[in-house]
């Protein structure tokens, strides 16, 4: 059965900095693109990055771009996720997800793991 | 940038009702559509990927139609365990989703 544990949500000020895991399990890891997904409390989702098989390409949102930084270790089977500089507007939770097909990139999600809140406020 | 339009936000329903939920895309997306349904709490659960294939494992009262950029998804008599959040999701060109559809009890 393929599951996806995120964890390392917290609160944090402004400007600060966060690094989210992801461990996955039931599948070939380092085999597929993985993402992450947030929705803001009481509010849709946004896809956030994502990052090919080999970690060798990168993908963001434009809302993200420059302050979060997606990562993988195929060896230990776990996606991360670098927030730096922080916004209130980052408050959500984080959802990682394998992207449904191997090797392709441009595919849906599925499945998502259980989510893990980030509060950003001082 | 490729935009969803998702309509209804809100949908008031009743058991047995059939229920059809919409997604525009900003521009042809061929059929690289997905659908979730979400509740409360709870992460998304994919009903539908290549705009009609039907997840394994969902019942099959939800189908999926549509191309290029008008989509549907239909729930053909509403269950009690059906009631939340729908989001449509193009991934044709990186990944938009929907505003989501909350279905209601009505």
């Amino acid at each position: 059965e393929v599951q996806l544990v995120e964890s390392g949500g917290d609160l944090v000020q402004p400007g600060g900095s966060l690094r989210l895991s992801c461990a996955a399990s039931g599948f070939t890891f380092s085999t597929y693109v993985m993402s992450w997904v947030r929705q803001a409390p009481g509010k849709g989702l946004e896809w956030v990055s994502s990052i090919n098989a080999r970690g060798g390409s990168t993908y963001y949102a434009d809302s993200v771009k420059g302050r979060f930084t997606i990562s993988r270790d195929n060896s230990e089977n776990t996606l991360y996720l670098q927030m730096d500089s922080l916004r209130v507007e980052d408050t959500a939770v984080y959802y990682c997800a394998k992207v449904g097909v191997v090797g392709v990139i441009w595919n849906w999600f599925d499945p998502w793991g259980q989510g893990t809140l980030v509060t950003v406020s001082s | 940038d490729i935009q969803m339009t998702q309509s209804p936000s809100t949908l008031s329903a009743s058991v047995g009702d059939r229920v059809t939920i919409t997604c525009r895309a900003s521009q042809s997306i061929s059929n690289w559509l997905a659908w979730y349904q979400q509740k409360p709490g709870k992460a998304p659960k994919l009903l539908i990927y290549k705009a009609s294939s039907l997840e394994s494992g969902v019942p099959s009262r939800f189908s999926g139609s549509g191309s290029g950029t008008e989509f549907t998804l239909t729930i053909s008599s509403l269950q009690p365990d059906d009631f939340a959040t729908f989001y449509c999701l193009q991934y044709n060109s990186y990944w938009t989703f929907g505003q989501g559809t909350k279905v209601e009890i009505k």
